[in-house]
């Protein structure tokens, strides 16, 4: 069974500050994958990141960074300088690996409300 | 590119209607679409795996003859829900990926739509 636990489920933080998101995952597999996703007040969801379970290389993109550590089990996402617009729930995700249809599921956590304070 | 369209965005029927939204990839092809739902302050929760030309895959405790699902094109899928009662308010959404990616790439999502029955 998969599980993704995402401990935090409401954070405000004032503009400029730093925050970083937690995720916890739970899986048997030895192939995986890890998403995240934002979802603005609008309501979609906008894909942020994917990483599969063999790329341990953490990533920076701009104000967003993610720390993948197999060791603890955790994706957690960092915004550097937060700003309004991050304002959103981010979710974290997990997929198995393979190639068959079984794999095509997609587990959530249950979301981080983030509210940046200008 | 991967453009998935939701529609309507937001719908009010009485009890006892039926209600159908539609999913669809306006960019690509996608032999299989999901329906996720999501409670307020809640993740989102896979509903069913809509497989054009065939039947839906629905996830345990998941009414198949409430919730109807329909793929009947490479671009579209409807879900009906069927006898709408006020439980059934909540956020739906769509999303697929295109038929020529991996099991594992991102998912594409529609808008939601938002559904209250009264």
């Amino acid at each position: 069974a998969q599980k993704v636990t995402q401990a935090q489920t409401e954070i405000s933080v004032v503009e400029k500050e730093d925050v970083t998101l937690d995720c916890v995952y739970e899986t048997r597999d030895t192939t995986y994958y890890l998403f995240w996703y934002k979802q603005p007040p609008s309501g979609e969801l906008v894909f942020l990141i994917r990483r599969n379970s063999f790329d341990e290389q953490n990533e920076i993109s701009g104000r967003y960074s993610w720390n993948f550590q197999k060791s603890t089990s955790s994706f957690n996402f960092t915004i550097t300088a937060s700003q309004v617009v991050d304002s959103a729930v981010y979710f974290c995700a997990l997929s198995r690996g393979g190639n068959s249809g079984g794999y095509q599921k997609v587990t959530f956590g249950i979301g981080t409300k983030l509210q940046v304070i200008p | 590119g991967a453009v998935v369209s939701q529609h309507p965005s937001w719908v009010i029927c009485k009890s006892g209607t039926s209600v159908k939204i539609e999913c669809r990839s306006l960019d690509f092809q996608a032999t299989t679409m999901f329906w996720y739902r999501q409670f307020p302050k809640q993740s989102l929760m896979l509903m069913a795996t809509s497989n054009e030309g065939s039947k839906a895959t629905y996830e345990q405790g998941v009414e198949k003859d409430k919730f109807l699902i329909n793929h009947a094109s490479l671009t579209l899928s409807t879900l009906t829900v069927t006898s709408a009662h006020p439980e059934d308010s909540s956020f739906y959404i769509c999303s697929a990926r295109p038929s020529t990616t991996a099991f594992n790439s991102p998912l594409h999502f529609g808008n939601g739509t938002r559904l209250t029955v009264t």
